[in-house]
């Protein structure tokens, strides 16, 4: 069974750091792209960033390019979000997605999401 | 960037009745790169549909999508008390990958 497990969500100034971990469990990591989206209170859905299977491919919203940085370590089958200058508009919930492929950036599975609160 | 319009914003059905959803693009997607995604409350989304007709895995017949170019359209056959929940769309041909502003489907 497919598992995403995200981790590192909580309460941060702004201005401030936050690293977001997703742990998958159930396929072969290294094979497929991951993204993050997020959902902020009662809105939408926003794509964020994506990777590609090896890491070597980066991708980011305009939103967010230049304070957030996607990475995964394959040994571990673990992805990250490094999201530094943080912003009252990026509180939101983040979750970790599968992608269906090497890079189609549409998701067939989905953590149960990290919260992210900035706020003074 | 390709805006996706969801119509209507909410949608009042009764259980056994058909649902029809639309998505409307800003641009022509690419190759039919649209998904539909189903989210019930406090959960996470679910892929139903990708590439604009095909169902993901494990969702039921009922669910089909259908369109191209600008127009798609979700479209629930007979609808079962789970069904009711908010529905996005989302275009995977272009970056940004952008989703509509999602559409509920409540219970009348």
């Amino acid at each position: 069974e497919v598992q995403l497990l995200e981790s590192g969500g909580g309460l941060v100034q702004p201005g401030g750091s936050l690293r977001l971990s997703c742990a998958a469990s159930g396929f072969t990591f290294s094979i497929y792209a991951m993204s993050w989206v997020r959902q902020a209170p009662g809105k939408g859905l926003e794509w964020v960033s994506a990777i590609s299977g090896s890491g070597g491919g980066t991708y980011y919203a305009d939103s967010v390019k230049g304070r957030f940085t996607i990475s995964r370590d394959n040994s571990k089958n673990t992805l990250y979000l490094q999201m530094n200058s943080l912003r009252a508009e990026d509180t939101a919930i983040y979750y970790c997605a599968k992608d269906v492929g090497s890079g189609w950036f549409c998701f067939d599975c989905w953590g149960q999401g990290a919260l992210v609160t900035v706020s003074s | 960037e390709i805006v996706l319009t969801q119509s209507p914003g909410t949608l009042s059905l009764s259980p056994g009745e058909r649902a029809t959803l639309s998505c409307r693009a800003s641009q022509s997607v690419s190759s039919s790169y649209l998904a539909w995604y189903q989210q019930k409350t406090g959960q996470a989304p679910r892929l139903l549909i990708h590439g604009a007709s095909s169902r993901a895995t494990g969702i039921p017949d009922r669910f089909s999508g259908s369109g191209s170019g600008t127009d798609f359209t979700l479209t629930i056959s007979r609808l079962e008390p789970e069904d009711f929940a908010v529905y996005y769309c989302q275009q995977y041909g272009s970056s940004p990958y952008t989703f509509g502003q999602g559409a509920k489907l409540e219970i009348k």
